[in-house]
C-alpha cells in the first residue's frame, strides 16, 4: 500500500482567514493526489485532482480560486481554504493512487471549523 | 457524475451475525472497489473487483458483482464489534482516466 498523513487533522478558524491543509506520501512518489471534501454522514465528494507539476483539475462546481492546490513535490500536495467560511467547514481527505487499477490510500482527513 | 446508491444506508446486527450492503451505480466500470471509515477517520481499501470478474473473497468479506444490473454486495460473515464502520463503494469509470466516484454509504453497526 502507501502511507499518506494530513497536517493537521483538526483546525478551527475565524471566518475569512485562510487555512491550509498539507498531504504527504510518506513512501511513495505520487504524480498524482486526490482531494476530497465529506459532510457529516455524507458521501466522500471529488473536489480536484492534483498534479505533480502542473495546475491541478477541479471538479465541476469546485472554485479554483478558493480552494488552492499546489502540488509542488511528488511527495506534498497542499490545499489552501482561502478566506474560509462556516460553509466551508467540513472533512478534506487527500488520497494517492498506487496502482493502474486506482486502488487509492487515504489520509487520516483534516477536521475544519469555521467560525 | 452521479454518485452510486447503497443500501441500506444504517445496518445494525449482533456480533457473530452476517451483514450486507448493496452498491449500485449508473456507469460502465473498469472495477469496483469497496472501503471502509472508522468515525472521523480516512478510509481504508477493503477490496477490489474488477468489471470482468464476478465474485471475490478476502477473509470475511465477499464481495459480488453483477454488471448486467450494474450492482454490487458486500457480505461480512461473522461480525465483529470491530466492523462497526461506514462502508462505501467506489467505481472507476470505463474511460474515466483515475477517477474514483463514490457511493452514499452504509453505517454498519455490531452489538456485543
Amino acid at each position: 500500500g502507501a502511507v499518506v498523513s494530513q497536517h493537521p487533522s483538526r483546525v478551527i478558524c475565524k471566518s475569512g482567514t485562510s487555512v491550509k491543509i498539507e498531504c504527504r506520501s510518506l513512501d511513495f512518489q505520487a504524480t498524482t493526489m486526490f482531494w476530497y471534501r465529506q459532510f457529516p454522514k455524507q458521501s466522500l465528494m471529488l473536489m480536484a485532482t492534483s498534479n505533480e507539476g502542473s495546475k491541478a483539475t477541479y471538479e465541476q462546481g469546485v472554485e479554483k480560486d478558493k480552494f488552492l492546490i499546489n502540488h509542488a513535490s511528488l511527495t506534498l500536495s497542499t490545499l489552501t481554504v482561502t478566506s474560509a467560511h462556516p460553509e466551508d467547514s467540513s472533512f478534506y481527505i487527500c488520497s494517492v493512487g498506487r496502482t493502474a487499477n486506482n486502488e487509492q490510500f487515504f489520509g487520516p482527513g483534516t477536521r475544519l471549523t469555521v467560525l | 457524475s452521479q454518485q452510486g446508491e447503497e443500501d441500506p444506508q444504517a445496518l445494525s446486527i449482533q456480533e457473530g451475525e452476517n451483514a450486507t450492503m448493496n452498491c449500485s451505480y449508473k456507469t460502465s466500470i473498469n472495477n469496483l472497489q469497496w472501503y471502509r471509515q472508522n468515525s472521523g477517520r480516512g478510509l481504508v481499501h477493503l477490496i477490489l473487483i474488477r468489471s470482468n470478474e464476478r465474485e471475490k473473497h478476502s477473509g470475511r468479506l465477499r464481495v459480488t458483482l453483477d454488471t448486467s444490473k450494474k450492482s454490487s454486495s458486500l457480505l461480512i460473515t461473522a461480525s465483529r464489534a470491530a466492523d462497526t464502520a461506514s462502508y462505501f463503494c467506489a467505481t472507476l469509470a470505463t474511460g474515466g482516466g483515475n477517477k474514483l466516484t463514490f457511493g452514499t454509504g452504509t453505517q454498519l453497526k455490531v452489538e456485543l
